[in-house]
């Protein structure tokens, strides 16, 4: 069965500082990979999506960037954080061409 | 811009009660919609309807699709203290990529 892997579970990181999150799938090839933010609030906000290594596509303008460097890892980054990049950070795949979407446990990130 | 929308926000029933939530959806060539239930951490699939599968069930959780009102009901029967959560409802449209455009949610909570 597939399983997805997300850490850390929990972060908390100062302004200016830099980020990685770590997401990686087992029991699947070639999935489809998504990072999702959800702010206290508000619905699930797409960042990323990769349809294969080294192809990402960005959905909004950040200071965030995503890279797959295998075919079941997505990894999600930052420079400098941000206030406002405050957040639960949920990667997500699916099978090439499907719609249904399993999660990740969620990262759940505070800027200070 | 595809739009999703959930009605109501939230919700307080007793156990034992029905309720039924709410999604309408504006999209372009929409393909799938899709239930989400999130409690505290990351979403868990529920239903996914298409054209050529507009209706679901599962146990006490029902789900049919209007496409020609451009809406979605999820019923859930004989409420427990367990379907305590947030509802999210999606939607796929056919851009290729196969992203997913969520809702904001219907936080249900259900009191014995």
């Amino acid at each position: 069965s597939q399983t997805i892997h997300q850490w850390p579970a929990t972060l908390v990181q100062p302004v200016g500082s830099p980020l990685s999150l770590e997401c990686t799938v087992e029991g699947t090839s070639n999935p489809n990979l998504y990072w999702y933010r959800q702010a206290a609030g508000r619905g699930l906000q797409l960042l990323f999506y990769s349809v294969g290594i080294g192809q990402i596509s960005s959905e909004v303008p950040q200071n965030l960037s995503a890279s797959r460097p295998q075919d079941r890892q997505f990894i999600l980054s930052s420079k400098k954080l941000l206030l406002s990049d405050s957040g639960f950070y949920l990667c997500a795949w699916s099978v090439l061409n499907g719609y249904e979407q399993y999660f990740g446990p969620g990262t759940r990130l505070t800027v200070t | 811009e595809d739009k999703v929308v959930q009605s109501p926000l939230s919700l307080v029933v007793h156990e034992g009660d029905t309720v039924t939530l709410n999604c309408s959806y504006e999209v372009t060539n929409f393909r799938s919609l899709l239930w989400y239930k999130q409690e505290k951490k990351a979403p868990t699939f529920l239903f996914m309807l298409t054209s050529s599968g507009i209706e679901k069930k599962s146990g006490r959780l029902s789900s049919i699709l209007d496409k020609k009102e451009l809406f979605s009901i999820l019923n859930i029967t004989a409420t427990q203290t367990g379907d305590s959560a947030v509802y999210l409802c999606a939607v796929g449209s056919g851009a290729g990529s196969y992203q997913l455009t969520f809702g904001k949610g219907t936080k249900l909570s259900v009191i014995p």
